[in-house]
């Protein structure tokens, strides 16, 4: 079963636009909200994240909101850049070690 | 600081053999984990452990065993490999048991014939 869900698995936009990544969970025992990162041939990186108690999360162009109601975030990346083309993947987590992933949105940022 | 390590980069097996996959940590970690991603289904959790001396099942586990070897070092062996384990593996380690931020490896890509 997929907990957590990434229905897009591709979004391209013009470089300067935003880019919204959406992501959707289906486990109400998850209270953690991470996004990862990856380049080709590369290791997921790190984000952002987002605790339950909290609707937004704001770190430079990178803002991640949390609609608990609808058990479903999002990503705004905000102006988009080149650099910001990868495989974005949402995860979640029962504040444990058991962290689901979903399956990823390759965003592509046309110059 | 090198991060998270895994080795090797890349590797063939053939149906039946065994390997071990290498990851090292030198953030002074306490948690370590292994993933393995496939097209369509993101990362998957194959085993984890929480702290030195423990492991722990994940979501796909069957097929593998661990070992943390001592604080800085999580291997995952298979023991008899199949073409469905063909994958890319990724170690990654937390700060400590819950902490949700996890740093990852560079992968291996495993493919077996």
């Amino acid at each position: 079963d997929q907990q957590v869900k990434q229905n897009s698995p591709s979004l391209s936009v013009q470089e300067g636009r935003i880019s919204i990544l959406n992501c959707d969970y289906t486990n109400s025992m998850f209270d953690y909200f991470l996004w990862y990162k990856k380049y080709p041939a590369e290791g997921p990186t790190f984000l952002i994240s987002i605790s339950s108690i909290k609707d937004k999360n704001e770190d430079g162009r990178f803002t991640v909101f949390l609609n608990k109601s609808a058990k479903h975030l999002s990503l705004h990346i905000v102006p988009s850049q080149p650099g910001d083309s990868a495989v974005y993947f949402c995860a979640a987590s029962p504040h444990n070690n058991d962290m689901r992933f979903g399956a990823g949105t390759r965003l592509t940022v046309k110059p | 600081n090198a991060g998270v390590t895994q080795t090797p980069k890349f590797q063939v097996l053939k149906t039946g053999q065994s390997m071990t996959l290498q990851c090292a940590q030198d953030m002074n970690h306490n948690s370590m984990y292994w993933y393995r991603q496939d097209p369509g289904m993101g990362l998957r959790l194959i085993y984890y452990s929480a702290s030195e001396g423990t492991t722990d099942k994940g979501e796909v586990p069957n097929g593998y065993n661990v070992s943390r070897l001592n604080k800085r070092e999580f291997s995952l062996r298979l023991e008899s490999a199949a073409p469905s384990q063909t994958s890319v593996y990724f170690c990654a380690s937390s700060g400590w048991q819950g902490e949700e931020t996890q740093y990852f490896g560079p992968g291996t890509r495993l493919l077996v014939l």
